[in-house]
């Protein structure tokens, strides 16, 4: 069974404060790691999608790193509206997404 | 261009009526999903549309729960004689492809449900 551990369960961090989020995985076979972004009352929202060890991808503050347990979000110099529940997900065999229970990060100005 | 949409966006219901809930994906996608977000909880998988067909609802957390598919398109999620832990966000997500490829799904915003 795809287990998925998202740490910390919340961070605040100050603007500007670069910092990092973590998702330990273990699944039988990744076929994706995917982040998404999650504002109060909305639907998750797209960032990342990491296929294979040593993979990372950018954008703007953002940046998701792959190893083959864990992947971590690097959020650098944050700004206020990056304020948001961060949720990582894997995808093994099957077509569903495990989920962790998210990160909910508080930029404060 | 358009994204996934959800209706109704609240739904407040009482303890043992019906409820249907609708998901129209993005257009072109043959994939769909329906996931459950309860309060304090990470998203929970129900089911999996495949064009009009479910390869996988092991998700479905009883016999009340049911889902259709028609045209390839919008999907309704029914939960019958409702009861007060079924109150929940039901989020719907639409991928171009599926059958465990790797493929982005992407989400609605969500039905938000409430069983008094």
């Amino acid at each position: 069974e795809d287990q998925v551990t998202q740490s910390p369960e919340a961070l605040r961090l100050q603007e500007g404060e670069s910092s990092s989020l973590n998702c330990s995985y273990t699944v039988s076979g990744l076929r994706g790691l995917f982040w998404y972004r999650q504002d109060p009352g909305k639907g998750p929202e797209f960032l990342f999608t990491l296929y294979s060890a040593g993979e990372e991808k950018e954008k703007e503050r953002l940046k998701a790193t792959l190893t083959k347990k864990e992947s971590f979000l690097h959020i650098t110099a944050p700004k206020p509206e990056d304020s948001a529940t961060y949720l990582c997900a894997v995808q093994s065999s099957g077509s569903r997404l495990t989920f962790g229970e998210g990160t909910q990060l508080t930029v404060n100005p | 261009g358009a994204g996934v949409s959800q209706s109704p966006s609240n739904k407040v219901t009482e303890k043992g009526k019906d409820v249907e809930l609708r998901c129209d994906p993005i257009s072109g996608h043959t994939a769909l999903y329906w996931y459950r977000q309860s309060l304090g909880q990470g998203l929970e998988f129900l089911i999996y549309f495949q064009g009009n067909s479910a390869p996988d609802k092991s998700g479905l957390p009883s016999d009340r729960f049911s889902a259709e598919r028609t045209g390839g398109s919008v999907s309704t999620l029914t939960i019958q004689r409702t009861q007060q832990e079924d109150s929940a966000v039901y989020l719907c997500a639409s991928s171009l492809a599926a059958a465990g490829g790797g493929e982005t799904q992407y989400f609605g915003p969500g039905t938000r449900l409430l069983v008094l």
